[in-house]
């Protein structure tokens, strides 16, 4: 079955720090894996996603994600962190024979000022 | 370019009551989702539409909920009748490509259903 993990509901970071929010994942065959953020009272944004190619992925305001096959992980991460990157993170998974698209169940990131 | 419209924004019902959420996709794009989002968990898909015909709905609970897609523009879903747990956020979202996983989904901004 496909699954995704979330293992933290909760990360606070100082502002300037550099920021991970991890995601693992378990899918038959091959992943397409994305990262998605919600502001309160808005919908889902999309960050950036991983096909195929090279496992680092950049993608909006500055974050980048990890792909590693090995670890059967997809981390996001930010060099330096800023107060408005406050938000809840998610991240979900696709293989590549199926229709469903499953969500983890998000981390709050907090950026403390 | 627009993004995904949804509407009503907010609404709350009695249990039992009925109540059907409207969705406008993202000019052009073929493909428009449903989800339902409870409160603390990750978004969960219900139904998917590749323009006007379905392309997954095992998720969705048919003996009270039901989509449509007719003209395979915008779309309807309809909870009938409302039970307690069905309280949520309800998210659309749309994409350009068909089936296949790679392509990118837009979300619109919501609607809140409460169930009293």
């Amino acid at each position: 079955a496909q699954s995704v993990a979330q293992p933290e509901d909760q990360v606070n970071v100082a502002e300037g720090n550099p920021l991970t929010v991890k995601c693992t994942y378990s899918v038959s065959g091959n992943p397409y894996l994305f990262w998605y953020v919600q502001y309160p009272n808005r919908g889902l944004q999309f960050l950036l996603k991983y096909i195929t190619g090279d496992n680092l992925v950049k993608g909006s305001y500055g974050f980048e994600a990890e792909f590693n096959k090995s670890q059967t992980s997809f981390h996001l991460k930010k060099p330096s962190a800023l107060v408005s990157d406050s938000a809840l993170y998610f991240c979900a998974v696709r293989d590549n024979t199926g229709n469903q698209f499953y969500f983890g169940t998000g981390t709050s990131l907090t950026v403390i000022p | 370019e627009a993004g995904v419209a949804q509407s009503p924004r907010y609404k709350i019902i009695e249990k039992r009551q009925s109540v059907a959420f409207w969705c406008n996709p993202i000019s052009g794009h073929a493909t428009l989702y449903w989800y339902q989002q409870i409160l603390g968990q990750g978004p969960k898909l219900l139904i998917q539409f590749q323009n006007n015909g379905v392309v997954d709905d095992s998720q969705l609970p048919k003996d009270r909920f039901s989509a449509e897609r007719l003209k395979g523009v915008d779309s309807t879903l309809k909870i009938q009748p409302a039970k307690l747990e069905d309280s949520a956020v309800y998210l659309c979202a749309s994409s350009s490509a068909g089936t296949g996983g790679t392509d990118t989904q837009y979300f619109g901004p919501g609607t809140r259903l409460t169930v009293l």
